[in-house]
């Protein structure tokens, strides 16, 4: 089983501050997806990256998976009280439509 | 389009009996894959069903099952239930169509805990 390591595991800032959660694993994943949960509900898909290197902008967050596809990182430009929430990083297997899942990031946004 | 359902949303058992939760996917998807959420081990991967076969299996022991009917419902069910099963169990749906990368769409969960 492929493991992905997220850090830091918590992470409280001040409203308009950046940051940026890693998400690492030894071995190399197909692609690499973040998800974005809230209390009481289901995780939901922010981005999925596929080519090693690759780059994408979702308004204030940034992805970015490494050249070799082992690691992940997610940049939020001037955070707001409304990217509150757990912020999970999985990696889909070669295999298939298995998902490996780190154990996420708590971000909370303080006004 | 509804969204995945899962119900019941809240479940409270004992220790020893047994569960079964149940997950309705997006119209037109056939993959169900399955969820253990834990605040000490994350999100880990029971097992998958696609037209009522299992595909994929998580690392889980035995008392931990599914099925998936005709109509891509999909209900797990959890036996002999231990203190450590306490979760949220999130199922998410798919099309499934192998080889394609394709966007899975999580229910909201059930959660359990046993006492």
């Amino acid at each position: 089983t492929q493991l992905l390591e997220q850090s830091p595991q918590f992470l409280s800032i001040q409203e308009g501050e950046n940051l940026t959660v890693y998400c690492n694993s030894s071995s190399v994943f197909s692609s690499l997806q973040w998800y974005r949960q809230e209390p009481g509900e289901g995780p939901v898909l922010l981005v999925t990256v596929v080519t090693g290197g690759e780059v994408k902008k979702l308004k204030r967050l940034t992805f970015q998976f490494g050249d070799a596809r082992k690691d992940s990182s997610l940049h939020i430009t001037a955070a707001q009280p409304g990217d509150t929430g757990l912020y999970l990083c999985a990696g889909e297997e070669t295999s298939g439509s298995r998902l490996t899942f780190g154990e996420g990031t708590q971000l909370t946004v303080n006004p | 389009k509804a969204g995945v359902t899962q119900t019941p949303r809240y479940l409270i058992k004992t220790r020893g009996q047994q569960v079964t939760l149940s997950c309705s996917p997006i119209s037109g998807h056939r993959s169900v894959s399955w969820y253990q959420q834990t605040p000490g081990q994350g999100l880990q991967f029971l097992f998958e069903y696609f037209s009522e076969t299992q595909r994929n299996k998580g690392n889980f022991p035995g008392r931990f099952s599914g099925r998936q009917f005709s109509n891509s419902r999909s209900e797990m069910n959890v036996s002999t239930l231990e203190l450590g099963d306490s979760a949220l169990y999130l199922c998410a749906s798919s099309r499934g169509l192998a080889g394609e990368l394709e966007k899975q769409y999580f229910g909201p969960g059930t959660r359990l805990t046993v006492l």
